[in-house]
């Protein structure tokens, strides 16, 4: 069956410029994840949506940081006002809503800013 | 609180050597382990998973894990390592409910031939 897809693959912006990274999880997963993984670094939480309740942002770095998540599927993450330091690997993960299930990642979303 | 620690960065192996990547974790509740593979260019895969029972789970390309609660430890470990395992090892806890998951540092396994 079909995993987890991010789109786009690679992503080469200007800083400045505002991006946005989509997410296609698992159908009937309703658990999603977004997290950062910098260059050498491990994983970064950015943020994490549960069914219908709020999304759990405490990963955020920064208010230019932001996510949607519609109708209870796809999501987008969106950074505004792009910098360097935003350059790096942008990985999705969904699940089932039970704590004892692994997370499902998709290839990831390489981000540049140049 | 929930947290994971994997003390390694860096494993350097000769192939068909033996491995062990550490992993320890602090939780004051009952816990879901889990180990995850990241190849170059690749999300990340599920290896194996304790939940319950048996305290020695087995995975995926050969390897295991031990479940140790006094030590609060899940070591991952494969006997004789391949050159195609050479990728980053991430260790995961998850506390129940629906706190999300904590991934520790990763551990980069190098296997030398």
């Amino acid at each position: 069956g079909a995993g987890v897809s991010q789109s786009p693959s690679n992503k080469v912006t200007e800083k400045g410029k505002d991006v946005e990274l989509r997410c296609d999880p698992i159908s009937g997963h309703t658990a999603l994840y977004w997290y950062r993984q910098s260059l050498g670094q491990g994983l970064e939480f950015l943020i994490y949506f549960q069914g219908n309740s709020a999304p759990d942002k405490s990963g955020l770095p920064s208010d230019r940081f932001s996510a949607e998540r519609t109708g209870g599927s796809v999501s987008t993450l969106t950074i505004q006002r792009t910098q360097q330091e935003d350059s790096a690997v942008y990985l999705c993960a969904s699940s089932t809503d039970s704590s004892n299930q692994p997370q499902h990642f998709g290839d990831g979303t390489r981000l540049s800013i140049l | 609180a929930q947290s994971v620690t994997q003390l390694d960065s860096q494993v350097p192996v000769f192939e068909e050597a033996p491995v062990e990547l550490r992993c320890n974790y602090s939780s004051s509740v009952s816990v879901y382990l889990f180990w995850y593979v990241q190849y170059p260019n690749q999300g990340l895969q599920l290896l194996l998973k304790y939940l319950s029972g048996s305290t020695l789970v087995k995975g995926i390309n050969g390897f295991e894990a031990e479940f140790n609660k006094s030590q609060t430890s899940f070591h991952l470990r494969k006997p004789s390592v391949h050159i195609s395992d050479t990728a980053e090892y991430f260790c995961a806890v998850n506390s129940g409910g629906y706190q999300k998951v904590t991934f520790g540092t990763g551990t980069k396994l190098q296997v030398i031939p």
